[in-house]
């Protein structure tokens, strides 16, 4: 089946590591976004990237880093740099930046 | 003005209730304008695009209108199944260059039986 998934679904950390969330898609897209919610709130806009290799700062980069080595995959790494972790992270797809996007499951990540 | 504003709710009808959500937009030069549902803990999905002629998709109705940059979803007969928070989504155009979406905070609905 075509679509987007991440993993894992939950995510526990100790306060100062860094982590790692998964995303891939086999929707062929283009674009990829990596969002953060956090509960009662909208989408913020954490990073994007149109094409392989190329990304963009969102309204909320600081204390993440990301990668688009392959179109398929967008791995987003928080780092101790970011003072909040804990939120609802979530990952979509588009073909281009214009089109609707189509979203993954999320991963719910608490830092302890 | 906020790029993307919605009344947060909640909006609370009975069942078979007709109800309407607006959406304001900032960028006049916007061109891209969807409908996603969000339920409770899960990601948001694609209700459906917004077109300059409006469109209707069973009990759904999107309506633009550019002149006063805003959108509209209207449910008709709403189910208990419709309780969700709904969110504008509006593309942000710059200088020429389509930009990203932007995605409003959303109208949470709550359908009683």
């Amino acid at each position: 089946d075509g679509g987007i998934t991440q993993s894992p679904k939950y995510l526990f950390r100790k306060e100062g590591q860094n982590v790692t969330l998964s995303c891939e898609q086999n929707l062929n897209h283009d674009a990829m976004y990596w969002y953060r919610q956090d509960p009662g709130q909208g989408l913020r806009l954490i990073y994007y990237s149109q094409i392989v290799n190329d990304f963009q700062k969102g309204d909320i980069a600081e204390g993440y880093s990301v990668s688009r080595e392959k179109k398929e995959s967008f791995p987003l790494t928080v780092t101790s740099a970011q003072k909040n972790p804990t939120a609802f992270y979530l990952c979509a797809s588009s073909p281009g930046l214009n089109n609707e996007q189509f979203f993954g499951p999320g991963t719910r990540l608490t830092v302890l | 003005r906020k790029e993307v504003e919605q009344d947060p709710g909640p909006f609370n009808v009975p069942e078979g209730a007709t109800v309407a959500f607006n959406c304001t937009y900032s960028n006049s030069a916007s061109q891209s304008f969807f409908w996603y549902r969000q339920d409770c803990r899960k990601e948001p999905k694609l209700l459906m695009s917004v077109y300059s002629s409006g469109n209707e998709d069973g009990r759904f109705t999107a309506q633009l209108n550019r002149a006063s940059q805003y959108i509209s979803l209207l449910i008709r007969d709403s189910k208990l199944s419709d309780s969700a928070t709904y969110l504008c989504v509006v593309n942000m155009n710059y200088g020429g260059s389509q930009g990203n979406l932007i995605f409003g905070k959303g109208t949470k609905l709550s359908v009683k039986p």
